[in-house]
C-alpha cells in the first residue's frame, strides 16, 4: 500500500531532551513538509523539502532541525530550543508542482513533561 | 508570512441543512487554492484543487467556487449529513515556492 507513514502515534519525553519524530513515504513524491498544529489553530509549516539534501524553513523553524538523505525520508528532531514542543506533529509529501494535492501521514502526538 | 482566514471558526447545524464557509487569500501572485477534510482521528484528505478564477468544482454534494480578483474561496454543502463532521481547512499554494499556507480551518458539527 502506498502512504505515509508516522511514528510513533504518541511521544512522551522529558523537557530538555531532543526528540526525533520519524516520517517515511512510498508514493516517490519529492516534496515533503512538517507541519505542526496547536488546539484551536490550523497547520503551521516547520519546514519542507523539494528535493533530497535540500531542505528550506518554513514559519516556525526555531527550535527544530530537518534532515533529507532519502527521498522517502524527512525525519524531524525537536530540540531543547524549541520553547513549548508539545504539539501534534503532521508529515506531508506531494509530487513536484506547486498545484498538487499534499497527502498526509496520521500524525505524532508529542508531550513534553 | 502570508495571511490565509477562514471564516467561521466554527458551524453548528442540523441534518438537512446546507451550509457554507469563506477562505480568503491573497488576491496577488495567486496559483491555487486547496480544498482539504480533516476528520476526528484521521489524516487530512483533499477535496479540491482550484487553480483559474471562476472555477467551480463538486464532489456529491459538496462544491466550491473560487474567485481570484478578490481573493476568496466558499465552500458549499448541501443537505449535511453528520458524517460531514469535521475540519475543513484551505490552503494558499504561491507559485514556485513549493508550499503552502493553511487557515486555521472551519470545523463543522452536524446534529441528527
Amino acid at each position: 500500500d502506498g502512504g505515509i507513514t508516522q511514528s510513533p502515534k504518541y511521544l512522551f519525553r522529558k523537557e530538555g531532551q531532543n526528540v526525533t519524530l520519524s516520517c517515511e513515504q512510498n508514493l516517490n513524491h519529492d516534496a515533503m513538509y512538517w507541519y505542526r498544529q496547536d488546539p484551536g489553530q490550523g497547520l503551521r509549516l516547520i519546514y519542507y523539502s523539494q528535493i533530497v539534501n535540500d531542505f528550506q524553513k518554513g514559519d516556525i523553524a526555531e527550535g527544530y532541525s530537518v534532515s533529507r538523505e532519502k527521498k522517502e525520508s524527512f525525519p524531524l528532531t525537536v530540540t531543547s530550543a524549541q520553547k513549548n514542543p508539545t504539539a501534534f506533529y503532521l508529515c506531508a509529501s506531494k509530487p513536484r508542482h506547486s498545484t498538487d494535492t499534499q497527502y498526509f501521514g496520521p500524525g505524532t502526538r508529542l508531550t513534553v513533561l | 508570512i502570508l495571511n490565509v482566514e477562514q471564516s467561521p471558526q466554527s458551524l453548528h447545524v442540523q441534518e438537512g441543512d446546507s451550509t457554507n464557509f469563506t477562505c480568503s487569500f491573497p488576491s496577488s501572485n495567486f496559483y491555487a487554492l486547496h480544498w482539504y477534510r480533516w476528520e476526528t482521528a484521521k489524516s487530512p484528505e483533499a477535496l479540491f484543487v482550484m487553480t483559474l478564477n471562476g472555477d467551480e468544482k463538486k464532489k456529491g454534494r459538496i462544491s466550491a467556487t473560487l474567485n481570484t480578483k478578490e481573493g476568496y474561496s466558499y465552500l458549499y454543502i448541501k443537505g449535511s449529513q453528520p458524517e460531514d463532521s469535521a475540519t475543513y481547512l484551505c490552503a494558499f499554494g504561491a507559485p514556485n515556492a513549493g508550499k503552502s499556507t493553511f487557515g486555521d480551518g472551519t470545523t463543522l458539527t452536524v446534529k441528527p
